[in-house]
């Protein structure tokens, strides 16, 4: 079965840190991987995604997202946060076959304060 | 763009009532996927529908039942609520036709059970 592990629950940044949120799943086939954010209150926002080619994808507002085949690893990273990247972060993974469910790790809060 | 409408938005229900979510997914969109996330936890699958057959099956109670209609929508039928259901509902849609893989998020509708 699948399964995606968040490492860092909470986190709190000042503005301009760097971030790096941790990522890790488990599968045994071809996966895609995807990063959504959760504003406080809202739905899920797709940031990015991965499906085939380059492993460094790029996705919105600044946020990139490198997978590592060999660590089973999509970590999310962005070089400079702001007050408004205050939210709740979710790594999902799931199956290369076509319309297949997602599985969602933890989720990773995150604060930034200004 | 149009985007997944999922109605209502709030609901309120008592123990042992029932509720019906809908959700209409994005245009052309054949595929829908119903989630549930619990308070502080992360989006679990709880059912999926290409073309209006059963896709896949997830943790979804025997209490619940779905199904997808001619036009694509959707509807989550939940029978005797109990107060562990109270949860945010998602749904999301996909072209699963064309093997896409990505998932487009409706705002949820928050279910408290009282």
């Amino acid at each position: 079965a699948q399964s995606v592990s968040q490492h860092n629950h909470h986190v709190i940044l000042s503005e301009a840190a760097s971030l790096e949120l941790g990522c890790n799943y488990s599968y045994g086939g071809t996966v895609n991987l995807f990063w959504y954010v959760q504003y406080p209150g809202q739905h899920l926002q797709l940031l990015l995604k991965y499906f085939s080619g380059d492993p460094l994808v790029k996705g919105i507002k600044g946020f990139e997202a490198e997978f590592i085949k060999s660590k089973f690893s999509f970590n999310l990273r962005k070089p400079s946060v702001q007050w408004s990247d205050t939210a709740e972060y979710f790594c999902a993974v799931n199956s290369n076959t076509g319309f297949q469910k997602l599985v969602f790790g933890t989720g990773t809060r995150l604060l930034v304060s200004p | 763009a149009a985007g997944v409408i999922q109605s209502p938005r709030h609901l309120i229900k008592e123990k042992r009532e029932t509720a019906t979510l809908k959700c209409y997914p994005i245009p052309r969109h054949d595929t829908v996927y119903w989630y549930q996330q619990g308070p502080g936890q992360d989006p679990q699958f709880l059912i999926s529908f290409y073309e209006k057959m059963q896709s896949d099956k997830g943790s979804i109670p025997d209490r619940f039942s779905a199904q997808q209609f001619s036009d694509y929508h959707s509807e989550l039928n939940m029978s005797s609520l109990e107060l562990g259901d109270s949860a945010l509902y998602f749904c999301a849609s996909s072209l699963g036709s064309r093997k896409s893989y990505e998932q487009y998020f409706g705002p949820g509708t928050r279910l408290t059970v009282t």
